[in-house]
């Protein structure tokens, strides 16, 4: 079956600006991630959606990051004005209850 | 709070040769424990999970992992490497959040080993 797709694929944009990437979670799972990984900081937890809780939004590093689950399926991460500092490769994953997580290719974000 | 450790950054074995990738973690209770893979470029691979049971488990691509709660490790093994197996291996815990309806919560991630193959 198809697996966590994510768009765009890389996005280049003028520091200031806002951007929204995309996540699309193999269908029929309950849990949502996403993560950030940067050279310097590795890989680290942004937000989590289950099912109709409250998702757990512990790791976004500043009120400039927000993301929404619509439906129960797919999530948009919003970043409102982007600092080169959030340049980095965002992981969107998504899990079935206990399962494992399954992550999707990543979108790469440049900051100028 | 929980925390994982790749002691090694960097590893180089010989095509053929057995690998062993460390990982420790700090956790107050049993984790969820998993190994992925990245090759350049690419998103993450789940190479193999532990939640309960037997502790040694086997994964895709001919690897395994040992889960040994004495000494908080979660190794990953190969007895012998391949060229195509070059890439970056990340262990990750993940918090076993029952009010979450059973779900395992967010991963923490090491930082990771790159394995280099050489011919």
């Amino acid at each position: 079956g198809a697996g966590v797709s994510q768009s765009p694929s890389n996005k280049v944009t003028e520091k200031g600006k806002d951007v929204e990437l995309r996540c699309d979670p193999i269908s029929g799972h309950t849990a949502l991630y996403w993560y950030r990984q940067s050279l310097g900081q590795g890989l680290e937890f942004l937000i989590y959606f289950q099912g109709n809780s409250a998702p757990d939004k512990s790791g976004l590093p500043s009120d400039r990051f927000s993301a929404e689950r619509t439906g129960g399926s797919v999530s948009t991460l919003t970043i409102q004005r982007t600092q080169q500092e959030d340049s980095a490769v965002y992981l969107c994953a998504s899990s079935l209850g206990l399962g494992a997580q399954y992550f999707g290719p990543g979108t790469r974000l440049l900051v100028l | 709070a929980q925390s994982v450790t790749q002691p090694d950054i960097h590893i180089t074995v010989s095509e053929g040769a057995s690998l062993e990738l460390r990982c420790n973690y700090s956790y107050g209770a049993t984790p969820y424990l998993f190994w992925y893979v990245q090759s350049p470029g690419q998103g993450l691979q789940l190479l193999l999970k532990y939640f309960s049971g037997d502790t040694l488990v086997q994964g895709i691509k001919g690897f395994e992992a040992e889960f040994k709660r004495s000494q908080s490790s979660f190794n990953l093994r190969k007895p012998s490497v391949h060229w195509s197996d070059a890439a970056e291996y990340f262990c990750a815990v993940g918090a076993r959040r029952g009010s979450y309806g059973g779900s395992q919560g967010n991963l923490i991630f090491g930082k990771g080993t790159k394995l280099s193959v050489k011919p």
